[in-house]
């Protein structure tokens, strides 16, 4: 069974940069795309971004301009960098597993609530 | 504003059916077989309950069953048990915006 945990602060100030790790156990990076899922509290599901296991990216248009997303195979964790926070950013940030073939995610971390706040 | 629309809430008694709807455009729902549907309960992580319209992921009950027509996608969950009250998400592969979500429906089990 995959497992996923998100880790990192909880809280940011405004115009810094939120920076989350992912690391994945019990089954191999090696494969897959590795997606970042946000949900702002109260609200749905927005898509931000994944990695593929050989380090490509793709990321929502929305926030392409301030966002990075990297890989280490190694440590079997993915990673998440969003500069220039607001408190629009504040939400629940979740790592999961895309299956890739049928764009849907069949693995996802317990999720880490990050406060954009002064 | 979320890009597929669902129905802020729904519900049903015990034993009976509730249908979800999810609207979409032909960019998304209408032009792709890629609809999946999310169950969540508070304070928990989504899970994949409907993959590519109409699959079921291993281990998910019947009870639960997923359509298209057209740019409206369906969740049908029948039999309706205490343990489905939930928030159900919806969404689509998008082409370049990839990935779509709805924005979500609490279903209330009276």
């Amino acid at each position: 069974q995959v497992q996923l945990r998100e880790s990192g602060p909880g809280l940011v100030k405004p115009s810094e940069t939120l920076s989350l790790t992912c690391t994945v156990s019990s089954g191999s990076i090696s494969t897959y795309y590795w997606s970042w899922i946000r949900q702002p509290p109260g609200m749905g599901l927005e898509w931000i971004g994944y990695v593929y296991y050989s380090g490509g990216t793709n990321y929502n248009p929305s926030l392409k301009s301030r966002l990075t997303i990297s890989i280490d195979t190694s440590k079997s964790q993915f990673s998440l960098k969003l500069s220039s926070v607001t408190a629009a950013d504040t939400a629940v940030y979740f790592c999961a597993r895309d299956r890739g073939d049928a764009y849907d995610y069949d693995y996802w971390g317990q999720g880490t609530l990050v406060t954009v706040s002064s | 504003q979320s890009a597929l629309t669902q129905p802020p809430s729904a519900s049903g008694s015990p034993g009976q059916s509730v249908t979800i709807s999810c609207t979409g455009t032909s960019s998304d729902v209408g032009g792709y077989n890629f609809v999946s549907w999310y169950q969540q309960h508070p304070g928990k992580a989504p899970k994949l309950i409907i993959d590519e319209v109409s699959k079921r992921p291993s281990g998910v009950p019947d009870r639960f069953s997923g359509s298209k027509s057209g740019n409206t996608a369906s969740l049908t969950v029948s039999g309706l048990q205490a343990e489905d009250e939930a928030d159900y998400y919806c969404s689509s592969y998008a082409g370049s915006t990839y990935v779509v979500f709805g924005g979500g429906t609490k279903l209330t089990v009276l």
